[in-house]
């Protein structure tokens, strides 16, 4: 089965820094990459399908990119509201696996 | 809109059988742009996908291979729901269980409420 590995597994930035979280695939997956966003206490929310068309009500702020078997989500200026577990996950064909996740702090 | 609603008990021992409900509000369990998931959450494996139903010229179910075995996930189109069954369950079973529905073109965009099953003798 095909493994999904998250970096970094958590960071800390400043609000209005660029955040890069990083998603590796263990086999080539295509675009069949999604990223979620999961603040404490709450449900998973999808941020980002095909590796790269925005959910409709996502901050533009928010971008995915990659193909293959490496894959990004950026925030490009972080806010006080991102704080959260960022999981990327694989739906090429099942199972359809998650990564580990990165927690997102703001110092 | 769609709403999931999840229904089930949080408390088992070991070795009984997990059994959870979620039912369909907004679309169709057997709609072919969708797909009914399983997913679990803990702290120590993280988000789990557990398995699904889809239906497009027949019905289907796929299986993550950790639980393959022991799991049957069941589609009920007269109720407008799906259901999950665990077999076997141990303390490591212990976990967030979420139903959700996948879009056909990919991502998860729907989640039911969750339900907290804690295995225990």
């Amino acid at each position: 089965d095909i493994q999904m590995t998250q970096s970094p597994s958590s960071l800390s930035a400043s609000v209005g820094d660029r955040v890069t979280i990083t998603c590796r695939a263990s086999q080539d997956i295509g675009i069949h990459l999604a990223w979620y966003q999961q603040k404490p206490g709450k449900l998973p929310n999808l941020l980002i399908y095909e590796a790269s068309t925005l959910q409709s009500g996502v901050p533009s702020r928010v971008s995915g990119s990659g193909s293959g078997t490496d894959f990004t989500l950026t925030i490009a200026s972080l806010k006080a509201e991102d704080v959260a577990t960022y999981y990327c996950q694989k739906y090429n064909s099942p199972p359809l696996t998650f990564g580990g996740g990165t927690k997102v702090e703001v110092k | 809109q769609v709403q999931l609603q999840q229904s089930g008990p949080g408390l088992l021992k070991p070795s009984q059988t997990l059994s959870l409900t979620c039912a369909i509000s907004g679309d169709s369990v057997s709609s072919k742009l969708a797909t009914w998931n399983w997913i679990r959450q803990s702290p120590s494996r993280g988000l789990e996908w557990l398995g699904r139903t889809l239906y497009r010229s027949r019905w289907s179910v796929n299986y993550a291979p950790s639980v393959n075995g022991r799991i049957t996930v069941t589609p009920d189109t007269s109720k407008n729901q799906f259901s999950l069954l665990l077999k076997s369950v141990t303390p490591e079973d212990t976990a967030v269980y979420y139903c959700a529905r996948e879009k056909d073109w990919g991502g998860t965009d729907s989640w039911g409420q969750g339900t907290l099953v804690t295995v225990s003798s």
